[in-house]
C-alpha cells in the first residue's frame, strides 16, 4: 500500500463548479499535512496546511480526519486558473529519527469554460 | 513569487562531466532540501540539511554530492551521471527541520544527461 494515495484524475469541471479531492495516508504516526498545487513544468507551491479542526482560505477548505487517516480539499466556485495538479503531502516519521515530506501522486484538475 | 532561487534553470551535461546545481533562500530558514522529480511523478526527497548539517540522505547514489556552505546556500554536485538521472531537481527550505513547518520550493533546475 502506498504511503499517500490520491485519485489521479483528471477531474474536468466547468467554471464555477465545486470540486473535492481526497487523500488517504497509511501511517497513523503522520504528523503534519499539507496541500500543494503544481502547474505544468513548475515547482510545487504551498496551497494550505491542514489542521484537525479544518481550515478555510477563501474558496478553499481543507479537512483532516485522523481516525480515518483521510484528508480532503474542497474548491468552491472553481476558476480557470485553478487548473493544476493538487498534491497531498504528509509528514512521516523516519526510521532512525527525523521527519520527511511524502507526496501523493497528485490529482489533476482541469477547469473548463 | 518564490524566495528560493535556483541556478541554472536548465542544464545539459554528458555522463563524464562534473557540474553543480545551486540554491539560495532569503527567508532565514534553517532547513534545506533537495528533491528529484520525474515527469508525471511527485517529488522524491534526496537530502535534508538542518542547521547546515546533513540530517537525511535517502540512499542517494554517490554521484550526487550535497553541500551546505551556510544556512542560506545549498549545492548539489553532480559527477558521472546516467541518462536516467535526467529530471527536474527542486530545492526547498523550511523554518526548521521539524515536521510542522511548511516547505517552500525553488523553481527547479531541469537536468538532461546525454
Amino acid at each position: 500500500r502506498k504511503e499517500v494515495e490520491q485519485d489521479p484524475g483528471p477531474f474536468n469541471v466547468p467554471e464555477g463548479a465545486t470540486v473535492a479531492f481526497n487523500c488517504t495516508y497509511s501511517n497513523s504516526a503522520s504528523q503534519s499535512f499539507f496541500w500543494y498545487r503544481q502547474d505544468c513544468r513548475k515547482e510545487p507551491k504551498l496551497l494550505m496546511s491542514v489542521y484537525s479542526s479544518g481550515n478555510e482560505d477563501g474558496r478553499f477548505t481543507a479537512q483532516l480526519n485522523r481516525a480515518s487517516q483521510y484528508i480532503s480539499l474542497l474548491i468552491r466556485d472553481s476558476k480557470l486558473s485553478d487548473s493544476a495538479t493538487y498534491l497531498c503531502v504528509v509528514t512521516l516519521p523516519k526510521a532512525g529519527g527525523g521527519n520527511k515530506l511524502t507526496f501523493g501522486t497528485g490529482t489533476q484538475l482541469k477547469v473548463e469554460l | 513569487d518564490t524566495e528560493v532561487t535556483q541556478t541554472p534553470k536548465h542544464l545539459v551535461m554528458g555522463m563524464t562531466n562534473k557540474k553543480s546545481l545551486k540554491c539560495e533562500q532569503h527567508m532565514g530558514h534553517r532547513a534545506m532540501y533537495w528533491y528529484k522529480q520525474k515527469a508525471k511523478k511527485p517529488p522524491e526527497l534526496m537530502f535534508v540539511y538542518s542547521y547546515e548539517k546533513l540530517s537525511i540522505n535517502e540512499s542517494v547514489p554517490s554521484r550526487f554530492s550535497p553541500e551546505c556552505p551556510n544556512s542560506s546556500l545549498l549545492n548539489l554536485h553532480l559527477h558521472a551521471l546516467q541518462p536516467e538521472d535526467s529530471a527536474l531537481y527542486l530545492c526547498a527550505s523550511s523554518q526548521s527541520g521539524t515536521a510542522s513547518y511548511e516547505q517552500y520550493f525553488g523553481p527547479g533546475t531541469r537536468l538532461t544527461v546525454t
